[in-house]
């Protein structure tokens, strides 16, 4: 069965600092790619997906992910953190066939200071 | 887009009751929905897979008797916890794949927060 690891529990910046976090995941097959944000006390947002095509993808709010096939990753990125991108991250992978469950990451809480 | 709501947002039950949570498909038709619970500070767990017009798939160690799934029409999935505990609270969210869009992209509800006193 697929797994998703998120490798950090908590990250801690300050306002304007640059962002990365690490996703990885197990399925040797095919697999569609996400990326989710949960603001505090609201629900599940997506930020940006990649099923296929150019490995770098660019989402809202200024976020970007890049799918590394090879490494079986796809961290997420932001140049510059805005102190509203406080909130948890959830990484998720599904096998590339319709109808598929979401497996997601146990997440990672970004807490910006401004 | 494709909007999924859930109803109720929130309920609070007495242990031994059941609760009926209702997730729909507003602007379009789902062939299949995933309940999911979260618990609090973590991470989405899948419960059970919902097909329309047949039986429920449950992941390993979600007690299908306790959480009944009912996907009568291609708008709607129900779920009922039943003679809930306290142990049941948690945030209930389902996802929906619209059925004409090749069923790889999902769209979730807003959740549903059960507390059990």
């Amino acid at each position: 069965a697929q797994s998703v690891s998120q490798h950090n529990h908590h990250v801690i910046l300050s306002e304007a600092a640059s962002l990365e976090l690490g996703c990885n995941y197990s399925y040797g097959g095919t697999v569609n790619l996400f990326w989710y944000v949960q603001y505090p006390g609201q629900h599940l947002q997506l930020l940006l997906k990649y099923f296929s095509g150019d490995p770098l993808v660019k989402g809202i709010k200024g976020f970007e992910a890049e799918f590394i096939k090879s490494k079986f990753s796809f961290n997420l990125r932001k140049p510059s953190v805005q102190w509203s991108d406080t909130a948890e991250y959830f990484c998720a992978v599904k096998i590339n066939q319709a109808g598929t469950a979401l497996i997601f990451g146990k997440g990672t809480t970004l807490s910006v200071s401004s | 887009g494709a909007v999924v709501s859930q109803h109720p947002s929130r309920v609070i039950c007495k242990s031994g009751t059941s609760v009926k949570i209702e997730c729909r498909s507003l602007d379009f038709q789902a062939t299949t929905m995933f309940w999911y619970r979260q618990f609090p500070k973590q991470s989405l767990m899948l419960m059970a897979t919902s097909n329309e017009g047949s039986k429920a798939t449950y992941e390993q160690g979600v007690e299908k008797d306790k959480f009944l799934i009912n996907h009568a029409s291609l708008t709607l999935s129900t779920l009922t916890v039943t003679s809930a505990h306290p142990e049941d609270s948690s945030f209930y969210i389902c996802s929906a794949f619209p059925r004409d869009r090749g069923s790889y992209e999902q769209y979730f509800g807003p959740g549903t927060r059960l507390t059990v006193t």
